[in-house]
């Protein structure tokens, strides 16, 4: 079945560290998005990809960093700068052809500070 | 710049009852307005979608929204509640054109009452 991906589904990171959360599609999509989710704040954009080797900053970016290499693949890097790291982080694709399309969802990633 | 107001984070129904849940959006273009579903430590399921086609939208699990121009908003209703719908919605909006970013509202987490 055709799907979104996310690895690992729980994540803990140390003082300092950086971590890469990762988001697998195999729907063809052209698009895709990392949302950050907290409690009472629903979901806020912090990177999106049109295209493979190319992404734009959302809302929230500082902190994050992003990489397209693979139309199937949209890793995120949560930095040690993102002081506030512990949220649900949702990645998401859609396609950008044949008029409005929405966008699916993976299961997510839940991180977390030791 | 486009905005989503979901008017109450909890609403609370008997089992059989109504399901309303309101949803309010600023845009400067026609939108496209979606809602969503979310199970707890799951990924967004799409509920359904406005694309102008028709104003009222039918979609899964027996929900449906109307879209009103004139009163900006995309409530979403159910005649009987089950159970099952107990969880998390977000309505959401994105622009016609470019990378289909959508913009989420604060979410309301649906009660059914026995």
């Amino acid at each position: 079945d055709g799907g979104i991906t996310q690895s690992p589904k729980y994540l803990f990171r140390k003082e300092g560290q950086n971590v890469t959360l990762s988001c697998e599609q195999n729907l063809n999509h052209d698009a895709m998005y990392w949302y950050r989710q907290d409690p009472g704040q629903g979901l806020r954009l912090i990177y999106y990809s049109q295209i493979v080797n190319d992404f734009q900053k959302g809302d929230i970016a500082e902190g994050y960093s992003v990489s397209r290499e693979k139309k199937e693949s949209f890793p995120l890097t949560v930095t040690s700068a993102q002081k506030n790291p512990t949220a649900f982080y949702l990645c998401a694709s859609t396609s950008l052809h044949g008029g409005p399309q929405p966008q699916h969802f993976g299961d997510g990633t839940r991180l977390s500070i030791l | 710049a486009q905005s989503v107001t979901q008017l109450g984070s909890h609403v609370s129904v008997s089992e059989g009852a109504l399901v309303l849940l309101r949803c309010n959006y600023s845009s400067s273009v026609p939108p496209y307005l979606f809602w969503y579903v979310q199970y707890p430590n799951q990924g967004l399921q799409l509920l359904l979608k406005y694309t102008s086609a028709a104003t009222l939208v039918k979609g899964i699990n027996g929900f449906e929204a109307e879209f009103k121009k004139s009163e900006t908003s995309f409530h979403l209703t159910k005649p009987s509640a089950h159970m099952s719908d107990a969880a998390e919605y977000f309505c959401a909006v994105s622009l016609i054109q470019g990378a289909q970013k959508l913009v989420f509202g604060q979410g309301t987490r649906l009660t059914i009452n026995p």
